[in-house]
């Protein structure tokens, strides 16, 4: 069965690194989402990208981070300088078009800032 | 604003026990609901979902009913095994109202013991 691949699985990074995290989504998809989940909260949404940009972002998508589809497979989340807030699962998902409206999750990216 | 509230976890049961958890839902639109289910060290897993009020999604014995009156949308299985042992995630989607992202609940944590 298809899936949403995610890289790296867990990564340790010092306050103020900048930190790319990586997908995959599924192939014929054409929407791709990140949200994260802080330990112990909700999971909560960030981003969505259509069409190479973004469609949609919430209040914690500020300036920090960015999105970027660089080729035809790979979808990164790019967090500029990272904050120990940043610390989260951070999940990739996709769905093959809004109406369908399924989205399917990668296995996530714990991200830990020291 | 759109919302969704769960149950508080962790919910313990015997092999074989009737399961339930709640989740209630605030949506401005006409939403359709999900559950997600998180198994140990995997990501997020779409269990089941149900678009419009009355229906019902279903998959590996669980069942939840969209109940517009009363604006829920309850996870129950009759019999809980051991692998079963996850973490529940209820969620809505009200697009176009909304934007095509995912509002989750705060999961509630199942264990199953043998």
């Amino acid at each position: 069965e298809p899936e949403v691949t995610q890289t790296p699985s867990h990564q340790v990074t010092q306050m103020g690194q900048e930190v790319i995290l990586r997908c995959v989504p599924i192939s014929n998809h054409l929407y791709f989402y990140w949200y994260r989940q802080i330990l112990g909260q909700k999971v909560e949404f960030l981003v969505s990208f259509y069409n190479n940009e973004i469609s949609e972002k919430s209040e914690i998508f500020d300036d920090q981070f960015s999105v970027e589809r660089p080729d035809g497979s790979n979808f990164t989340l790019k967090i500029r300088s990272t904050k120990l807030e940043d610390s989260a699962m951070y999940f990739c998902a996709s769905s093959l078009d809004r109406d369908e409206n399924t989205i399917y999750f990668g296995e996530g990216s714990w991200l830990t800032v020291v | 604003g759109n919302s969704v509230t769960q149950m508080e976890g962790p919910v313990t049961l015997s092999e074989e026990a009737f399961l339930t958890i709640n989740c209630t839902y605030t949506a401005t639109g006409y939403p359709s609901l999900f559950w997600y289910v998180q198994y140990p060290g995997e990501g997020l897993q779409l269990l089941l979902k149900a678009t419009k009020a009355d229906d019902k999604g279903s998959n590996k014995g669980f069942e939840a009913t969209y109940r517009k009156e009363t604006t829920s949308f309850h996870l129950e299985k009759g019999s809980v095994q051991v692998s079963d042992s996850a973490v529940y995630f209820c969620a809505l989607s009200d697009w176009p109202q909304a934007g095509t992202a995912l509002i989750f609940g705060k999961g509630t944590t199942l264990s199953v013991s043998s």
